[in-house]
Parts: C-alpha cells; structure tokens; sequence
C-alpha cells in the first residue's frame, strides 16, 4: 500500500517569506508526527497530533512555526517569516495506533527546505 | 530527559566482515529502543526495536541488537556486511520526555560504509 508521502520534495524560499509543508500519512493511521533533520544531525521532534489534535508541540522551536490537521488525516506545517537556520529535511512519520511510546513510526522521504 | 549516543560518526567494514554499530542511551523510564536505516534519497525504514520482551532483538535483513539495561546499550549487529547494507543508521528511544511523550529522540547517526 502507499507510504507516507511529503510535498513538495524540494522547496527554495527566500529569507522571510511564507511556507507550507504537507504530509499526507497513511490511510487508517491516527498519529502524525513532524520531525527535522539538519545536516549531519539526527531527525528531531517537532510536534505529535493524535487525531485533530496537537497532543505534544513541545518541540516547535518558536511561533514562527505551527502545524494543524484539521481533518485527522493530512497535516501542513507552516513556517512563517523564513530564517536561512530553518533550513533542513522536514520529515512526516505517522503511526497506526493512537500514538504509544512502542508505536513503529512509519516515515515519508522528507521535504528538503533551503532559505536564501 | 532522554538522549541517545551514536560512537563513532562513520564506520567502515569491508564486504562479508561483522557489522557492529554501537548505540548508548539514557532514559529516566524504561526506554523503547528503535534502529532506523536511511538509505539516500529515501525515508527512514525501521530495521527493528526492543519494547521490553526478548532483550535480543532480530529485525529485517539480517540485523539484530540486544538491550542490556546495565550497560544502557542497544547495539545493532550483522554478523556478514553487504555492499547494500551501505547507509546511515540510527538508534532512537521513546517514552520519555524530549522527543515528546510519545515522539522519538534520535542519536546523530552513523554512516556505515562498505569497503569491497
């Protein structure tokens, strides 16, 4: 069946703009997690939704940043007045159960985001 | 809060030699312990995780890693490399606070080089 997959594959903006990142998960899985990756560095935890709901953003690095999943299905995350720090891969993973430490998280190939 | 260690950035083995990445954690709660492969271009694909049943973990391709709670390790093993096991590796925990209640902290990775 289809993974998870991440659109765009690539994205280039210029200082201070306006993205948006979409993640579209797996048919049937309740939880959608958000993750960045920065060159030579190990993905890090954005923030979860289980269902609608962000349960856990504690990983936003600041309100420039924010995320929803207004359906429970696809999710966007969003990224305002751009810094040439937020560039990285942004990865999407999704989980079939409501979200549990021992849940396999189930990645997409990433969103590659560059500032200028 | 919990963190993982990744020794040693790359490795190097030469084509049918043992595959030994090694992987430290800490955790405040009892961890569940994740190895993930990326291969260029692509997403993280689970190789395997321990969730506290067997403390030795058999995952796909040939690898496996056994939990042992008085070393606070989960090393990944593969007693015969292949040229296609050429990739960045990395261990992850959950469970526990900095990766989000149920989100995943994840070492730096290794890149694991096959020589011929």
């Amino acid at each position: 069946g289809a993974g998870v997959s991440q659109t765009p594959s690539n994205k280039v903006t210029e200082k201070g703009k306006y993205v948006e990142l979409r993640c579209d998960p797996i048919s049937g899985h309740t939880a959608l997690y958000w993750y960045r990756q920065s060159l030579g560095q190990g993905p890090e935890f954005l923030i979860y939704f289980q269902g609608t709901g962000a349960a856990d953003d504690s990983g936003l690095p600041n309100d420039r940043f924010f995320a929803v999943r207004p359906e429970g299905s696809v999710s966007t995350l969003k990224i305002q007045r751009t810094e040439r720090g937020d560039s990285a891969v942004y990865l999407c993973a999704s989980s079939y159960l409501a979200g549990g430490p021992a849940d396999t998280q189930y990645f997409g190939p990433g969103t590659r985001l560059t500032v200028l | 809060a919990q963190s993982v260690t990744q020794l040693g950035s790359h490795v190097s083995v030469s084509e049918g030699a043992l595959v030994l990445l090694r992987c430290n954690y800490s955790s405040s709660v009892p961890p569940y312990l994740f190895w993930y492969v990326q291969y260029p271009n692509q997403g993280l694909q689970l190789l395997l995780k321990y969730t506290s049943a067997a403390t030795l973990v058999k995952g796909i391709n040939g690898f496996e890693a056994e939990f042992k709670k008085s070393e606070t390790s989960f090393h990944l093993t593969k007693p015969s490399a292949h040229m296609s096991d050429a990739a960045e590796y990395f261990c992850a925990v959950s469970g526990g606070s900095g990766g989000g209640a149920d989100g995943l902290t994840f070492g730096k990775g290794t890149h694991l080089i096959i020589q011929p």
